[in-house]
């Protein structure tokens, strides 16, 4: 059974960093591109970022570019979302999934919540 | 990265069929076949429901289809159901700076 398990989430300080990670079992990790999603309350769906099988080929949204890293570890079967600067406007709760290859974000994490207060 | 355009709430009864719009531009939606769509039900994540426009993962129900003309994709539910009920998001590949968009969002409500 394909499992992606996100954790890493909090409540932290305007300017604080974290890292988020997701845990992923139940098919062949280093196989599959991956991505980020992102959701505040209350609100839509936002796209984050993407990362490739090896991790040489990364790309972000335009909010997060310069601020958030994603990348991988295939040897431990996780990804991981590394954001630093963060404001505000970054609470959400953060979504790993599983990318078909062609965008159809095919299994989901459960997420996790991330929460920039002072 | 402007969000995809989708109408913010749709409704139908049971037994009907409904269609949500999810319109962008020739550099997103209407340049490749890279439209995915999505049903959230309140608390949960995201469920695939349609991948490359018009394909359904196995599992989906053949109520579920999807189309695209121009710009423009389309999401159509047939014999609507209760657990229907929820909120569906469009996903589409941008060419020109090779990332990805989601649709504000469209709320159905069967009533």
């Amino acid at each position: 059974e394909v499992q992606l398990v996100e954790s890493g989430g909090g409540l932290l300080q305007p300017g604080g960093s974290l890292r988020l990670s997701c845990a992923a079992s139940g098919f062949t990790f280093r196989t599959y591109w991956m991505q980020w999603v992102r959701q505040a309350p209350g609100k839509g769906l936002v796209w984050v970022s993407r990362i490739n099988t090896d991790g040489t080929n990364t790309t972000y949204a335009d909010s997060v570019k310069g601020r958030f890293t994603i990348s991988r570890d295939n040897a431990k079967n996780t990804l991981y979302l590394q954001m630093s600067s963060l404001r505000a406007e970054d609470t959400a709760v953060y979504y790993c999934a599983r990318d078909g290859g062609k965008g159809g974000l095919s299994y989901w994490g459960q997420g996790t919540l991330v929460t920039v207060s002072s | 990265q402007s969000a995809l355009t989708q109408p913010a709430s749709v409704s139908g009864s049971p037994g009907q069929s409904i269609t949500i719009s999810c319109t962008g531009t020739s550099s997103d939606v209407g340049h490749y076949n890279l439209v995915s769509w999505y049903q959230q039900h309140p608390g949960k994540a995201p469920k695939l429901l349609i991948y490359e426009v018009t394909k359904r993962p196995s599992g989906v129900s053949n109520r579920f289809s999807g189309s695209k003309s121009g710009n423009t994709a389309t999401l159509t539910i047939s014999g609507l159901q209760a657990e229907d009920e929820g909120d569906y998001f469009c996903f589409s590949y941008i060419t020109i700076s090779t990332s990805w968009v989601f649709g504000g969002g469209t709320k159905l409500t069967v009533l």
